[in-house]
């Protein structure tokens, strides 16, 4: 049971938008900073976003983030199937002094 | 542009100890605007956060782990390390360990901006 909740899979076809959330508390998102990460299988997960909705260089802007309250979401615009992969929140969490993350979300480019 | 390498054994037996290195390059890890952490993801898993490492001694544990798990830095070598004591094959898992950028703003804490490729390790008999 992960302390942030995403759904565990998600859909879009390309060139569409998707939205994937992630829930959490005030311990957490709702001070936090959020950050998104894309994981490709067999890789490292990479940082997509960062302090809620800020990009790293050379993330496309076809990715970003947004927060309101204890709740974030990733949209995903222009689908491609090299999207189609895992994503995850991550956030610090005060009251257990460490980092959290999602459980998850498998998307999924059809 | 920073780099950072896991190494360990990759076969564990149960109740003894995990030890994994992780050796930065490319940059200090005495940097006061970074911490470093450990991430593991065991198989078909989702990622679970370990441990972080600030300034070299404040440490924070996930506390489901805490009582079995110390990260420490080596400032000469460059590098950081974990050691998770007691393991069980619920610890089988790819660890990574990986590079933080914000915990330095009072906010942050969970962006790993930097990764390294992962080491599997397996508790096995």
């Amino acid at each position: 049971q992960s302390v942030l909740t995403q759904p565990p899979s998600a859909s879009g076809t390309p060139g569409q938008g998707v939205t994937i959330s992630c829930s959490g508390s005030s311990s957490n998102i709702g001070y936090n900073y959020v950050s998104w990460y894309q994981q490709l299988p067999g890789t490292a997960p990479k940082l997509l976003i960062y302090r809620n909705n800020q990009r790293p260089s050379g993330v496309p802007d076809r990715f970003s983030g947004s927060k309101s309250g204890t709740s974030a979401s990733l949209a995903i615009s222009g689908l491609r199937s090299e999207d189609e992969t895992d994503y995850y929140c991550a956030a610090w969490d005060d009251s257990l002094s460490g980092a959290v993350f999602g459980g998850g979300t498998q998307l999924t480019v059809l | 542009q920073l780099q950072l390498q896991e190494s360990g054994p990759g076969l564990v037996k149960p109740s003894e100890t995990l030890s994994l290195t992780c050796s930065v390059s490319g940059g200090s890890i005495s940097s006061s605007t970074s911490s470093w952490g450990w991430i593991r993801q065991p198989p078909g898993k989702g990622l679970e956060w370990i441990a972080s490492i600030y300034q070299s001694v404040s440490t924070y544990y996930n506390p489901s782990l805490r009582s079995r798990v110390t990260i420490s830095v080596d400032t000469s070598q460059n590098q950081f390390s974990l050691k998770v004591r007691s393991v069980t094959a619920a610890d089988t898992a790819v660890y990574y360990c990986a590079r933080e950028s914000d915990f330095w703003s009072g906010r942050g804490g969970a962006s790993f901006d930097y990764w390294g490729q992962g080491s599997l390790v397996t508790v096995s008999s």
